[in-house]
């Protein structure tokens, strides 16, 4: 299985602020890579597709980059609706595999 | 908007067997393209894929879970279904149902899913 190695597992932002997220694949998986934010008790929500494809509907704060085994999501300006958790997943290769998560709180 | 609802039993027994159904509003079940996904997330943990399966029956499972999992579609009722036998107290997780979409065998996202239903299993 292809492991997802998100870094950091938590960080403290302020709104306003610009917060970058990492994703490392065990191996290369080109740019099979989505990101979903999930909100406490609430179900994931599509952010990003294709390493770099915002999802319709989506506020353009959001970005994401990368290719191969690293990959980043970047919030420009951090909102306070952005204080979620976000994960990566890979879609190389089956099974599927997400990352750990990264919580975003409020410093 | 297509919209997911999951449904069924929140407790239980281990060595049972677990049955969720994730209803489909808002559009079909048979609409080409499109997976329908079981996915679960263990208290305060990451998110596992358990498998899908498209309209017309053919699926695929994770291998961890292959021998204990089945995932059945009913397009008249828009219904489509997830059983895991032999359950036990690691078997305890929200679990989702989310739609899969394929652009290619390749890049696949899942968008939307349904809000979860909490399993617990226990005697």
């Amino acid at each position: 299985d292809i492991q997802m190695t998100q870094s950091p597992s938590s960080l403290s932002a302020s709104v306003g602020d610009r917060v970058t997220i990492t994703c490392r694949a065990s191996q290369s998986i080109s740019n099979y890579l989505n990101w979903y934010q999930q909100k406490p008790g609430k179900a994931p929500k599509l952010l990003i597709y294709a390493a770099s494809s915002l999802q319709s509907g989506v506020p353009s704060r959001f970005s994401g980059s990368g290719s191969g085994t690293d990959f980043t999501l970047t919030i420009s300006s951090l909102q306070p609706e952005d204080f979620a958790t976000y994960f990566c997943q890979q879609t190389y290769s089956t099974p599927w595999t997400f990352g750990q998560g990264t919580k975003v709180e409020i410093k | 908007q297509v919209q997911l609802q999951e449904s069924g039993p929140g407790l239980v027994k281990p060595s049972q067997t677990l049955s969720l159904t994730c209803t489909v509003s808002g559009g079909s079940i048979s609409s080409g393209g499109y997976y329908w996904t079981w996915i679960r997330q263990h208290p305060g943990k990451g998110l596992e894929w358990i498998g899908y399966i498209y309209y017309s029956g053919s699926t695929d499972y994770n291998p961890s879970l292959k021998s204990r999992v089945t995932i059945s579609v009913d397009t008249s009722k828009n219904q489509f279904s997830l059983k895991l036998s032999s359950v036990t107290a690691a078997d305890t997780a929200v679990y989702y149902c989310a739609r899969r979409y394929s652009r290619s065998s390749l890049e696949n996202w899942f968008d939307p899913w349904g809000q979860g239903t909490l399993v617990t299993v226990s005697s």
